[in-house]
């Protein structure tokens, strides 16, 4: 029930298309569902993030999803770019005062000039 | 530039030796995070602090200790190095004080145990 499912381990999309990323978690008692973007060799760093209370949430090209019901949240990637080429982790955390994130296991996003 | 620094950047250690990875932060952030990072299982918790003095376990603890004797340090211990330790190891810091419950990770620590 602490899971958090992430789909697809790999995607590649053309320069200008849009790239979508799937998670989904059982935990109800989650209240915090960010993104995270890696480069190769750095440390993951906060992308855009939604709480359930709001079904969408958008800043510049990325675009967070979010289905209560369904426990599913998506990320997209609008008009992507060469630059956006990255490992992309969705987490969830419940806000007990640690928030602690379980990760998902981590998508890599290839984008083709 | 303020953020998460971690030392050192990579180790190679024979089974059975002894590590400290250090973390330290500079943003006056309460909470402290340890995570490995393995291929196909994303980032997992190990120890993490919610204050200066006070660490609690996460998901796979063992074969780690931690401590947190000052604010700004969070430190890993691995006692006796096994080859299942081998793995990308990340420091994270964040604080409710600022809004943003986002973490901030430092660059990693390579870990390979032969």
């Amino acid at each position: 029930q602490q899971q958090v499912k992430q789909s697809p381990q790999s995607l590649i999309v053309q320069k200008g298309g849009i790239s979508i990323i799937n998670c989904a978690y059982e935990n109800t008692a989650f209240d915090y569902f960010p993104w995270y973007q890696q480069f190769p060799g750095k440390g993951p760093a906060l992308l855009i993030a939604i709480r359930p209370d709001v079904s969408e949430k958008k800043e510049g090209r990325f675009t967070i999803s979010f289905n209560k019901s369904a426990k599913q949240f998506s990320l997209h990637i609008m008009d992507s770019q060469p630059g956006d080429s990255a490992t992309y982790f969705c987490a969830a955390s419940i806000g007990s005062g640690t928030y602690k994130y379980i990760f998902g296991t981590g998508t890599r996003l290839k984008v083709l000039a | 530039n303020a953020g998460v620094t971690q030392t050192p950047k990579f180790r190679v250690l024979k089974t059975g030796q002894s590590m400290t990875l250090l973390c330290a932060q500079d943003m006056n952030h309460e909470y402290m995070y340890w995570y490995r990072q393995d291929p196909g299982m994303g980032l997992r918790l190990i120890h993490y602090s919610v204050g200066e003095g006070t660490t609690a376990k996460g998901e796979v603890p063992d074969g780690y200790n931690v401590s947190r004797l000052k604010k700004q340090n969070f430190l890993l211990g691995l006692e006796s190095a096994a080859p299942s330790q081998t793995s990308v190891y990340f420091c994270a810091s964040s604080s409710l004080r600022t809004g943003n419950y986002g973490y901030t990770f430092g660059s990693g620590t390579r870990l390979t145990v032969v």
